[in-house]
């Protein structure tokens, strides 16, 4: 079945960098855009980036913009989230997600923890 | 990139229903007919309850329904069940490949 297990969060300090892993399997990774999303402690859903298929393509939303790179790795099933600068307000569970030809993300990990922190 | 407007909470009684909206503005909700909306336990992974505004995935129960007017979406859930207790978040396209969700709605079954 559809698999999506994300790692890499932990404690970092203002300033910091941090790279998350999400490794995909039960489905043809190469063929599918994908997705970053985070929740704040206390607070909604927030939609972080968008790759495409073939990794050619991204979009961010502004708060990361110049900051949080996206990337892949279709030979290894993998998806990345390089976070550098890292502010307070980046602290969140950080979930990768399968996206269906943009109108919605129909497979989600449970998420890995990123705390920003002195 | 204004979050989508929610209810902070809903509750219902176990067989009565609720809806939950959500409400956006012409640029998203009610610019595109891509309104998704996911259940989210805490500790699990977020799961798909609605897309395209009405569509079901396969396994979700009918109890489950989404409708749309305007720059408002909503989720209603009938026959209220206490493994329905969780937040419900909706989400929706907004053009040029970025995505907005709603601050999410915390659902009590008394």
């Amino acid at each position: 079945q559809v698999q999506l297990v994300e790692s890499g969060g932990g404690v970092v300090q203002p300033g910091g960098s941090l790279r998350l892993s999400c490794e995909a399997s039960g489905f043809k990774f190469s063929s599918y855009d994908m997705h970053w999303v985070r929740q704040a402690p206390g607070k909604g859903l927030e939609w972080v980036t968008f790759i495409r298929f073939d990794g050619n393509d991204k979009w961010y939303t502004d708060p990361v913009k110049g900051r949080f790179t996206v990337s892949r790795d279709n030979s290894e099933n993998t998806l990345y989230l390089q976070m550098n600068s890292l502010s307070p307000e980046d602290t969140a569970v950080y979930y990768c997600a399968r996206d269906h030809t943009i109108d919605y993300m129909d497979a989600w990990g449970k998420g890995t923890t990123v705390t920003v922190s002195s | 990139q204004s979050a989508l407007t929610q209810p902070r909470s809903v509750s219902g009684s176990p067989g009565q229903s609720v809806t939950i909206s959500c409400t956006g503005t012409s640029t998203d909700v009610g610019g595109y007919n891509y309104v998704s909306w996911y259940q989210v336990h805490p500790g699990k992974a977020p799961k798909l309850m609605i897309y395209d505004v009405t569509k079901r995935p396969s396994g979700v129960p009918d109890r489950f329904s989404g409708s749309k007017s305007g720059n408002t979406a909503s989720l209603t859930i009938s026959g209220l069940q206490p493994e329905d207790e969780a937040d419900f978040y909706c989400c929706s396209y907004a053009g040029k490949y970025t995505w907005v969700f709603g601050g999410g709605t915390q659902l009590t079954v008394l």
